[in-house]
């Protein structure tokens, strides 16, 4: 049973360009969500999303950033136009449902993404 | 806005002798906390949970106490082994709106033969 999965590992873009995160969520899994690690920081939480639904997306920038989850395919995090600021570890998590138990969200490996 | 705090980046251990990690946070509502461990190149994984209605919860090596009043957590580790070397990461939430964990800022533990 493959755990998340998250691509590339590794994104490198210059200032103005897009970038494209993918997370692919374990099987079985309907929710995701995305969190961002600046550095020497935490993880902070950015969005949740079910199939086709973004639930919450209070901790996401009003600007430039935004996520999808499809019916079918990966969950899609978007930036564009990015600046140097948006150099972070990006991480993904599902989990099977809106449990009462946070500790049921299952990390991916992460994006690293470097602006240039 | 740090409401999860982690003041230590950065803890040494000697092998078999116990780890404590602390973490303070600043908002009353969280009554769920969660220790995560994450080794480079890796996202972090689950290691254990607290509800605020308990104040001890113990899985085999690892140990998490909650102290309501002064709002602060701590995870031991005992005995500290060598593969415990990793980044440790406290959150919170609120239980109801669980979606939104806050994370402290990690704490990276180093455990030597």
């Amino acid at each position: 049973n493959a755990g998340v999965m998250q691509n590339p590992r590794h994104l490198v873009r210059r200032r103005g360009q897009e970038a494209r995160l993918r997370c692919s969520p374990m099987k079985g899994h309907s929710h995701v969500y995305w969190y961002r690690q600046l550095p020497e920081e935490g993880l902070k939480f950015m969005v949740y999303l079910q199939k086709e639904n973004i639930i919450d997306e209070s901790g996401m920038p009003k600007e430039r950033f935004s996520a999808e989850f499809p019916k079918e395919g990966p969950s899609i995090l978007r930036i564009q136009q990015v600046v140097r600021g948006d150099s972070a570890a990006y991480f993904c998590a599902s989990s099977p449902a809106l449990g009462r138990n946070t500790d049921t969200q299952y990390f991916g490996p992460g994006t690293r993404l470097t602006v240039l | 806005d740090q409401q999860v705090k982690q003041n230590s980046p950065s803890l040494s251990v000697q092998e078999g002798r116990i780890s404590i990690l602390n973490c303070d946070y600043t908002n009353s509502m969280f009554d769920y906390f969660l220790w995560y461990k994450k080794y480079p190149a890796e996202g972090p994984t689950f290691l254990i949970s607290i509800s605020s209605i308990k104040d001890k919860n113990e899985d085999g090596r690892f140990t998490v106490f909650l102290n309501k009043s002064a709002k602060h957590l701590s995870l031991h580790i005992v005995p500290s082994q060598p593969g415990d070397s990793a980044v440790y990461f406290c959150a919170a939430s609120v239980e109801y709106n669980n979606n939104d964990m806050r994370f402290g800022a990690g704490t990276r533990l180093t455990v030597k033969p």
